[in-house]
């Protein structure tokens, strides 16, 4: 069955400081992975979403890596603000016209001052 | 802004009773989308709605239906409440075709059944 991890330790980092946060998969061919911000109590808000046929993309401070290969993506936050504090959750999608996702657990980042 | 809006943030049933969780979008979005979330399992797809009196089925329907009679509305039915279904409920939706694929979440209902 199709299988997404993501650390589900808390990644603890000073600000400042490059947060990178890894998201594996198995049994699947996703056509884009996207991620996702979510704060306490919240709903998932969209951040970026990258496709399997490319391999890295920006978006101000944040990075995403695509390794089909690897079946891993890996998202960067650079210079890291005690505001980015929340969870951060991939999602995969097929091509099936449905746009349905299967979503990762989430890592839970915190940037200390 | 795109704003998806859930009908309660809390809600306490009993077992039993029957729940209705209520979503409305305002962005004219055809694919609307059922989720629960738990600790340690993620968000997890119940149903989905692609257009007016369509359906899906998610990965875990069981115990749950739903209904789209409008556009901007997407209802999920727990017809028997049992404590296995207390969870955080997240709806959202989404335009069709190519782009970015994005979800526009609401906020969450935090259901405790007892």
């Amino acid at each position: 069955s199709q299988k997404i991890e993501q650390n589900s330790e808390a990644l603890n980092i000073q600000e400042g400081k490059t947060a990178t946060l890894t998201c594996n998969y198995t049994n699947y061919s996703p056509a884009y992975l996207q991620w996702y911000r979510q704060d306490p109590g919240r709903g998932p808000v969209f951040l970026l979403l990258i496709r399997e046929n490319e391999k890295e993309k920006r978006k101000e401070r944040l990075k995403v890596t695509f390794d089909t290969t690897l079946k891993q993506s890996l998202f960067h936050i650079t210079a890291s603000q005690p505001a980015d504090s929340a969870t951060y959750l991939c999602a995969l999608g097929a091509d099936t016209g449905f746009q349905k996702l299967v979503f990762g657990t989430g890592t839970r980042l915190l940037v200390s001052p | 802004d795109v704003k998806v809006t859930q009908s309660s943030r809390y809600l306490v049933k009993r077992t039993g009773e029957k729940v209705f969780l209520e979503c409305v979008q305002d962005m004219d979005h055809e694919n609307m989308f059922w989720y629960r979330q738990d600790p340690g399992l993620g968000l997890r797809l119940i149903y989905f709605s692609y257009d007016v009196k369509m359906k899906e089925k998610g990965d875990i329907p069981e115990g749950y239906s739903v209904s789209r009679e409008k556009k901007e509305r997407f209802s999920l039915i727990l017809e028997s409440a049992s404590t296995n279904q207390t969870s955080m409920y997240l709806c959202a939706s989404s335009p069709p075709g190519t782009g970015t694929y994005e979800q526009y979440f609401g906020p969450g209902t935090r259901l405790t059944v007892t």
